[in-house]
């Protein structure tokens, strides 16, 4: 069966300093992964999507990058954080129509920065 | 553009009753929908999906939902609530052009009373 490893669960981070989170899929091959920020009191915001290694899209403009170096790797990075970085990341996984573009997702990683 | 609007944000039930939690969205054609549940500091787990065919959908923990196209509605219901079932609860719907275009309601946080 897929499972999905994200890391760090919690991260205090001072400002300005860089980041990287990182999230592996096991099970499953070619899958379409994403990065998600989840804001307190806020809904889920859709910040990175992959559909394959090297292939990145952004959809808004941040502070934040992300990279796929391999098929089911998928990091979430920034040079430089701000305050409004804070929040729960959750990165997520997809294999296509053929399941329906079902997301399963990560346990989330925590990130406070002061 | 798709959108899901979930209009509780809070609901309080006590344990044994029934529970009936509402989505209603937004697409041009036929949606995928889910509903996903989320435990504090968790990530988000599928709770249950319709794609296609029957509209009422069993998923795991006793949870079901109907689909109702002329409501544009996705109700979440279970019959008798357990305490361990107080979590957030998200409305998501997805077109079937891309797994990109998955958008979440902003969440029903429910309260179970011994």
């Amino acid at each position: 069966s897929q499972t999905i490893h994200q890391w760090p669960a919690t991260l205090v981070q001072p400002v300005g300093s860089p980041l990287s989170l990182e999230c592996t899929v096991e099970g499953t091959s070619n899958p379409n992964l994403y990065w998600y920020r989840q804001a307190a009191g806020r809904g889920l915001q859709l910040l990175f999507y992959s559909v394959g290694i090297g292939q990145i899209s952004s959809e808004v403009p941040q502070n934040l990058s992300a990279s796929r170096p391999q098929d089911r790797q998928f990091i979430l990075s920034s040079k430089k954080l701000l305050l409004s970085d804070s929040g729960f990341y959750l990165c997520a996984w997809s294999v296509g129509q053929a399941s329906g573009n079902t997301i399963y997702f990560g346990e989330g990683s925590w990130l406070t920065v002061v | 553009a798709q959108s899901v609007t979930q209009p509780d944000i809070h609901i309080t039930v006590s344990e044994g009753a029934s529970l009936e939690l509402r989505c209603n969205y937004s697409y041009g054609a036929t949606p995928y929908l889910f509903w996903y549940v989320q435990s504090p500091g968790q990530g988000l787990q599928l709770l249950l999906k319709y794609f296609s065919g029957d509209t009422l959908v069993q998923g795991i923990k006793g949870f079901e939902a109907e689909f109702k196209r002329s409501q544009s509605s996705f109700n979440l219901r279970k019959p008798s609530v357990h305490w361990s079932d107080a979590a957030e609860y998200f409305c998501a719907v997805g077109a079937r052009s891309s797994a990109r275009q998955l958008t979440f309601g902003s969440g029903t946080q429910l309260t179970v009373l011994p």
